[in-house]
């Protein structure tokens, strides 16, 4: 299976300061048809979880673009530009380029 | 608007059997995979399963298969989890998440239900 590893597990970031989260996976997640499918995902407490971005840099609708992701291979980034209090969430990497989907750890970002 | 809609969950005791629905509405259901994904109490995600729009190919994580059976009924609009020989470790929310319509390449994941709780206990 490959193996989705988050760093760091736990954010502490001041509102207004940018924060990233990096994920990297055991083998490459591009696809035969050339694109690399990893998503990121937002869970607020007591809700599921939000995609927030789809393979590695496109926003879904009402994301604020605040919001981005990058990478390629296996190294990926997901970066807030500026935080506010409504991110304070768990956000998790999946891969979707290979079966079994596996997802990160999750990195809990908190405000400082 | 995109709704799924969980139920089914609830108290069983390890080696029972439980049976998960999905309502789908607001998409065109049987152009569509479905995923079911699963969260323990106070831990991270984990995808259970997966099913085509055709019901051709299926997927299981090695930790359910053999014990769960995903389904579906593209007349009624409904995903279905068949879990048996529960053990207290399949303890969790389990959502109902979409996949990408019949051709389309990649996991989806844009929409969740809101989950429903399987507690597995004696």
């Amino acid at each position: 299976d490959v193996v989705m590893t988050q760093s760091p597990l736990s954010l502490p970031v001041t509102l207004g300061q940018p924060a990233s989260i990096s994920c990297r996976s055991s083998q490459s997640l591009v696809y035969s048809d050339g694109n690399t499918y990893l998503n990121w995902f937002q869970q607020r407490p007591g809700q599921s979880p939000r995609r927030l971005i789809y393979r590695v840099s496109n926003r879904d609708s009402g994301v604020p673009d605040r919001f981005s992701g990058s990478g390629s291979g296996t190294d990926f980034t997901l970066t807030i530009s500026r935080v506010e209090a409504e991110d304070v969430a768990i956000y998790y990497c999946m891969q979707g380029a290979h079966w079994p989907r596996t997802f990160g750890q999750g990195t809990k970002l908190e405000i400082k | 608007e995109v709704q799924l809609v969980e139920s089914g969950g609830g108290l069983v005791q390890p080696g029972g059997s439980l049976r998960l629905s999905c309502a789908a509405s607001g998409f065109s259901f049987s152009s569509y995979g479905m995923n079911w994904a699963r969260q323990a109490p106070g831990r991270g995600l984990e995808w259970v399963s997966y099913i085509s729009s055709s019901s051709s190919p299926i997927y299981y994580a090695d930790s359910v298969n053999g014990r769960f059976t995903i389904s579906r009924d593209n007349a009624k609009n409904s995903l279905y989890l068949q879990m048996n020989s529960l053990r207290d470790e399949d303890t969790a929310v389990y959502y109902c998440v979409r996949a990408l319509p019949r051709g389309i390449s990649g996991p989806g994941f844009d929409f969740w239900g809101q989950g429903t709780l399987v507690t597995v206990s004696s």
